[in-house]
């Protein structure tokens, strides 16, 4: 099984609205991310998670929270959107760095288009 | 300076051409090379990834050199399908970390024509 779910393919929501995006995989890795990637532009990281404990935090606006629930799961908790935050959230996870191993690929979701309006 | 920098292209070709792609890193600590490619209103999918001595899969061809700091994607006999477009990914890992920090070029966008 190399696949990571993510859930919902798809969400509108409004500014005041509060939802949460989801994402699954049962490769055992122990990294995983949040990415943002707006139309015709690269995934853009947002957060990094390395056995269960936030790693990095790309100066993520807060309206935008992470949670790492267990190995398998990877949240983004969304409140008080912008309509500038309307995007493609890709998770995807990884092996966790191991000391001369070289390629370390990592499996993207299918992602989540998220509107807000 | 980005980190990763790509031609954005377009790269617009006949079917059966030869296209190569580049695409540059600033940090020398890169430790991790691969080349994704990405259709339209999808997610990135692994292409291939480029090691050191550089590496072949089918039609496909990657380059590294560390030295100058740039990795290349050769394509032979262009298909149709292979339009889409084409993202440079660097893993940088920090010291003593258990993560690497991916980071992706722009893309580069491949059409292959009748």
């Amino acid at each position: 099984d190399t696949e990571v779910t993510q859930t919902p393919k798809h969400l509108v929501m409004g500014m005041t609205n509060k939802k949460s995006l989801k994402c699954e995989q049962h490769m055992g890795h122990r990294a995983m991310y949040w990415y943002k990637q707006k139309a015709k532009k690269p995934p853009e990281l947002m957060f990094v998670y390395s056995y269960e404990k936030l790693s990095i935090n790309e100066s993520v606006p807060s309206r935008f929270s992470p949670e790492c629930p267990n190995s398998s799961l990877l949240n983004l908790h969304l409140h008080a959107l912008q309509p500038e935050d309307s995007a493609l959230y890709l998770c995807a996870s990884s092996q966790v760095w191991v000391r001369g191993q070289m390629n370390t690929e990592a499996f993207f979701g299918q992602g989540t288009r998220l509107t807000v309006v | 300076r980005k980190e990763v920098e790509q031609d954005p292209g377009p790269f617009n070709v006949p079917e059966g051409a030869t296209v190569a792609f580049n695409c540059t890193y600033s940090n020398s600590a890169s430790q991790s090379f691969f080349w994704y490619r990405q259709d339209c209103r999808k997610e990135p999918k692994l292409l291939m990834s480029v090691y050191s001595s550089g590496n072949e899969d089918g039609r496909f061809t990657a380059q590294l050199n560390r030295a100058s700091q740039y990795i290349s994607l050769l394509i032979r006999d262009s298909k149709l399908s292979d339009s889409a477009t084409y993202l440079c990914v660097v893993i940088i890992n920090a010291g003593g970390t258990s993560y690497g920090k991916l980071t992706f070029g722009q893309g580069t966008i491949l059409t292959v024509h009748p």
